[in-house]
C-alpha cells in the first residue's frame, strides 16, 4: 500500500455540510502537507502540519495529525461549491530529505 | 509576487522524439523540485535541486531523463527519447527560507503518442 493513503476516494455532500478526508501514513515523518487540486489545474498548498503539532486552523480548513495512528484528518466547514476539487496529503519523511510523498487522493464534490 | 510558472502547459509528441519541460521558481527559492503524476497513479517525486545542486535524484525513472538548473534559477526536464509510459503531468515546485511548505506550478500534460 502506498504511503500516504487518503479515505475515501471520493466524497459528495451538500452546500453548508462539513466535508472529513482521511490520511494514513507509514513511517515516520517531519511534516504533512494539504493540497488541493482544481480539475486540470495546478496544486494549491492548503496547510502544513508539523510532527509536534496535533491540530491546526487556516479559515474554514481544520487539520490534525496523530502520529501514535500515523494518521491526519482534513475538515473542510461550511462547504462551498468551489471546494469541489481533489485533496492530497503529502508527507515529508524523517531522513527522506525534502521531497514529499503523495497519496492517492479525494475527490469532493459539493452540491448546490 | 508571481507564483511557480511551467512551459509548456501541453506538449504532445511521438514517440522516439525529445521535449524539454521548463519550470521558474518563485523567485528567492533556492529549492526546486520536480514530479510527476501519471495517469492514474500517485503523483511521485522526481528529484531536488538546492541552488543549482542535485540534492537528490532517487525519483528519477532512468537515463532518458535529464534535469538541469544551471544558475540556480530556472530548471529545465528533458525526456530523450520519450516513450509511451512518459505520457503524465509534471509538476514543479519550489521552496525557499525557512519554510518547508512547497508552491507548485500549473504542471505540464505530456502525451506521447
Amino acid at each position: 500500500s502506498q504511503q500516504g493513503e487518503e479515505d475515501p476516494q471520493a466524497l459528495s455532500i451538500q452546500e453548508g455540510e462539513n466535508a472529513t478526508m482521511n490520511c494514513s501514513y507509514k513511517t515516520s515523518i517531519n511534516n504533512l502537507q494539504w493540497y488541493r487540486q482544481n480539475s486540470g489545474r495546478g496544486l494549491v498548498h492548503l496547510i502544513l502540519i508539523r510532527s509536534n503539532e496535533r491540530e491546526k486552523h487556516s479559515g474554514r480548513l481544520r487539520v490534525t495529525l496523530d502520529t501514535s495512528k500515523k494518521s491526519s484528518s482534513l475538515l473542510i466547514t461550511a462547504s462551498r461549491a468551489a471546494d469541489t476539487a481533489s485533496y492530497f496529503c503529502a508527507t515529508e519523511l524523517t531522513g527522506g530529505g525534502n521531497k514529499l510523498t503523495f497519496g492517492t487522493g479525494t475527490q469532493l464534490k459539493v452540491e448546490l | 509576487e508571481a507564483g511557480v510558472t511551467q512551459f509548456p502547459s501541453h506538449s504532445v509528441i511521438e514517440k522516439g522524439q525529445t521535449v524539454t519541460l521548463r519550470c521558474d521558481p518563485i523567485s528567492g527559492h533556492d529549492n526546486l523540485y520536480w514530479y510527476r503524476r501519471v495517469m492514474g497513479k500517485e503523483i511521485k517525486f522526481l528529484l531536488h535541486f538546492v541552488k543549482e545542486s542535485k540534492q537528490d535524484e532517487s525519483g528519477m525513472p532512468n537515463n532518458r531523463f535529464l534535469a538541469e538548473r544551471t544558475g540556480g534559477t530556472y530548471s529545465t526536464l528533458k525526456v530523450q527519447p520519450a516513450e509511451l509510459e512518459d505520457s503524465g503531468v509534471y509538476f514543479c515546485a519550489s521552496s525557499g527560507g525557512r519554510s518547508y511548505e512547497q508552491y507548485f506550478g500549473p504542471g505540464t500534460r505530456l502525451t506521447v503518442t
